[in-house]
């Protein structure tokens, strides 16, 4: 079985401010991970995967995310938050022997204030 | 960009009528899926369909739940007497890696339809 936990329902930044959204995984094979971003009205949009490549993985809108094998984690982090960021992300994780199935978490909604 | 879209955006029924929910995937993708969000909840997975057949299903998938590729370019999924705990956001997705290659598929994901049941 795998799962995604999100830590926080709800994060606030100030514009131009770090932004760190919290993932952890829990897989039993290694995972496939994935970062989804849903704007308002809109589906879900691909931000950025990890396929077991490099483990820093670089995706659209200047956002990245870093696998951590030790830690479990695959926390999403933008240096400058914009007010264009303001939407729900979703962490997921897919198992590499049945690559279709994504397992996601319960979502981040990300507040950008100015 | 090829996109997936779904119609309708938003479908009100009542309790117990049939309901179809209709998505056009990306032309060239194998592979088809439909998750659903109930209010507040995770994105679940439901099912999953390749080859004009059913390759895994959830829990949720029950009896009450079809799927179909009618035409060659629409999918659909029928549920057959709804329920009010059926109301949520549904989505469709598509993904076009074969899956004999090594490597994650990619979901690209329609904007959802949101069904209530009263």
């Amino acid at each position: 079985a795998q799962s995604v936990t999100q830590l926080g329902s709800h994060v606030s930044v100030s514009e131009g401010a770090l932004v760190l959204l919290r993932c952890n995984y829990s897989s039993s094979v290694p995972p496939y991970l994935f970062w989804y971003v849903q704007y308002p009205n809109q589906g879900l949009q691909l931000l950025l995967k990890y396929t077991s490549a490099a483990t820093l993985v670089k995706g659209i809108n200047g956002f990245e995310a870093e696998f951590k094998k030790s830690e479990t984690s695959f926390h999403l982090t933008k240096p400058s938050a914009h007010m264009s960021d303001a939407a729900e992300y979703f962490c997921a994780v897919s198992n590499t022997g049945t690559a279709s199935k994504l397992t996601f978490g319960t979502g981040t909604r990300l507040q950008v204030t100015l | 960009e090829p996109e997936v879209t779904q119609t309708p955006s938003h479908q009100v029924t009542q309790m117990g009528q049939e309901v179809i929910l209709r998505c056009v995937p990306i032309s060239n993708h194998l592979y088809f899926y439909w998750y659903r969000q109930i209010l507040g909840q995770k994105v679940e997975f439901l099912v999953s369909f390749y080859n004009n057949e059913i390759s895994e299903k959830s829990e949720i998938f029950d009896d009450q739940f079809s799927v179909e590729r009618p035409d060659g370019s629409n999918f659909t999924l029928k549920i057959r007497s709804t329920k009010l705990e059926d109301s949520a956001m549904y989505f469709c997705a598509s993904s076009g890696r074969d899956r004999r290659l090594s490597g994650a598929n990619v979901l690209t994901f329609g904007a959802g339809s949101r069904l209530t049941v009263l």
